[in-house]
């Protein structure tokens, strides 16, 4: 199983700006996602990051509002921009290692956004 | 459009008490299930799967689940629950169209000294 390490874990941010999640994984992972879980609510993609090109967004969600980058097979960054209140909420970074079927998806432990 | 129900927002049982999440799934094609528990201010870990052969998965922690094609079922079980337990458990199917995976909207378990 791969070690996800995600920062920062918590933040209260202003309307208005934008935070930049953080997402390192101890080995080359083939996958790796960006999810949203919204207060009560379950596990929304937001995105898959692709290595070298663009991310693909899920529908309801655009590169302006959460750019996203991975440069490389261990690494990934999520921007949240133009931060409202409703973005209020958990972004989880998850990998797998072969996309098949029957394989198992990782997690980080989380950023708890709070937009004041 | 392959889709998972966890009709109990949540459930309470005593320590020590056998315990049951309930999951029912919808596919077009193989089921490919997962039961994941999310910790207070931690990511979600994965518990347990179900691909193919046993109906009776075992996973992490003492949990199991039983698969049940019939039902259209993913109970995930555990025959002595702990007060560390409590968490909130989400089901998963994974869509073979796309190969993404699909949450249910979680069960937030309580086990009470």
């Amino acid at each position: 199983s791969a070690v996800i390490s995600q920062k920062p874990s918590r933040d209260i941010c202003q309307r208005g700006t934008s935070l930049t999640i953080q997402c390192q994984v101890d080995s080359q992972v083939t996958m790796m996602f960006w999810y949203r879980q919204q207060p009560g609510q379950s596990l929304t993609l937001i995105a898959t990051a692709n290595q070298g090109s663009e991310a693909t967004y899920e529908s309801g969600f655009v590169i302006d509002k959460f750019p996203i980058s991975r440069p490389n097979l261990t690494f990934s960054t999520l921007t949240v921009s133009n931060m409202s209140p409703e973005d209020s909420s958990i972004y989880l970074c998850s990998v797998e290692d072969v996309r098949t079927v029957n394989t198992e998806a990782f997690f980080g432990q989380g950023t708890r956004l709070t937009v004041v | 459009a392959q889709s998972v129900a966890q009709p109990e927002d949540q459930v309470n049982v005593a320590e020590g008490n056998p315990l049951t999440v309930k999951c029912t799934y919808s596919v077009s094609g193989n089921p490919y299930l997962f039961w994941y528990v999310q910790y207070p201010n931690r990511g979600l870990q994965f518990l347990l799967k179900y691909i193919t052969g046993d109906n009776l998965v075992k996973g992490s922690y003492g949990f199991e689940a039983e698969f049940n094609k019939s039902q259209t079922s993913f109970h995930l079980k555990k025959p002595s629950a702990l007060v560390s337990d409590s968490a909130l458990y989400f089901c998963a199917v994974r869509d073979d169209n796309t190969d993404k995976l699909i949450f249910g909207t979680g069960t937030r378990l309580q086990v009470f000294p």
